[in-house]
């Protein structure tokens, strides 16, 4: 299902270092989430945004930023990457009024 | 105490055999409950919702609500070696708009 798109799939980074995850979905969902999951700790949020000019920190916002630049597209950003960064993540969408979540395939980032 | 509890395995039953999934969670007020399947490596996909006390079935599925003790479950009949995966429970916060997934149950089965 391609409804949901990450990029990059997999990425290789050294500490220190800025990177971008991207999320693009074609389902015309008005709210976008990141999560990152780790062996044993679930899905945690990272951020959720219901609507381009509405950004909202999640449980676990610190060393990551985000960016909506359209309905469709939702950016995360590690500002200056270290190692316990290194996570599965995902992005995932829903519509306000409708409580289901659709992830992404997911980006697994390893930190360095 | 977590908001979503789940027991995180693994549960091993043998192929044909009904797999038993458990959750409970904290919030009384919460109304709406899903269960993600999530193979290895791959993302979480939606197998189930629930939002009214009793039993929802779907297929070999079955959620059970049960608001009154807070607690969710997940039935699996005829479990078959395909159904191996981790199994998320996720509780929907109507307040904030947000989901709060549990740590999964993690189930094995063997043919």
């Amino acid at each position: 299902d391609a409804d949901v798109t990450q990029t990059p799939r997999n990425r290789i980074t050294k500490t220190g270092k800025r990177i971008m995850l991207e999320c693009s979905q074609t389902k015309g969902h008005d709210r976008m989430y990141w999560y990152r999951q780790d062996p044993g700790l679930g899905l945690r949020l990272i951020y959720y945004s219901f609507d381009v000019k509405d950004i909202n920190k999640g449980e676990i916002s610190d060393g990551y930023s985000v960016s909506r630049q359209a309905q469709a597209k939702f950016s995360l950003s590690l500002e200056s990457a270290i190692p316990n960064q290194t996570a599965l993540y995902f992005c995932a969408t829903s519509v306000r009024g409708q409580e289901t979540q659709y992830f992404g395939p997911g980006t697994r980032l390893l930190v360095l | 105490q977590k908001e979503v509890e789940q027991n995180s395995g693994p549960l091993s039953v043998p192929e044909g055999a009904i797999a038993s999934l458990n959750c409970t969670y904290s919030d009384r007020g919460s109304q709406s409950f899903f269960w993600y399947r999530q193979y290895s490596g791959k993302s979480p996909e939606l197998i189930m919702s629930i939002y009214s006390n009793g039993d929802k079935e779907d297929g070999r599925f079955t959620a059970q609500l049960n608001k009154a003790s807070q607690y969710v479950s997940l039935l699996i009949r005829d479990s078959q070696p395909s159904d191996s995966a981790t199994y998320l429970c996720a509780v929907y916060r109507s307040n904030t708009g947000k989901l709060i997934f549990g740590q999964g149950t993690t189930l094995q089965v063997k043919p």
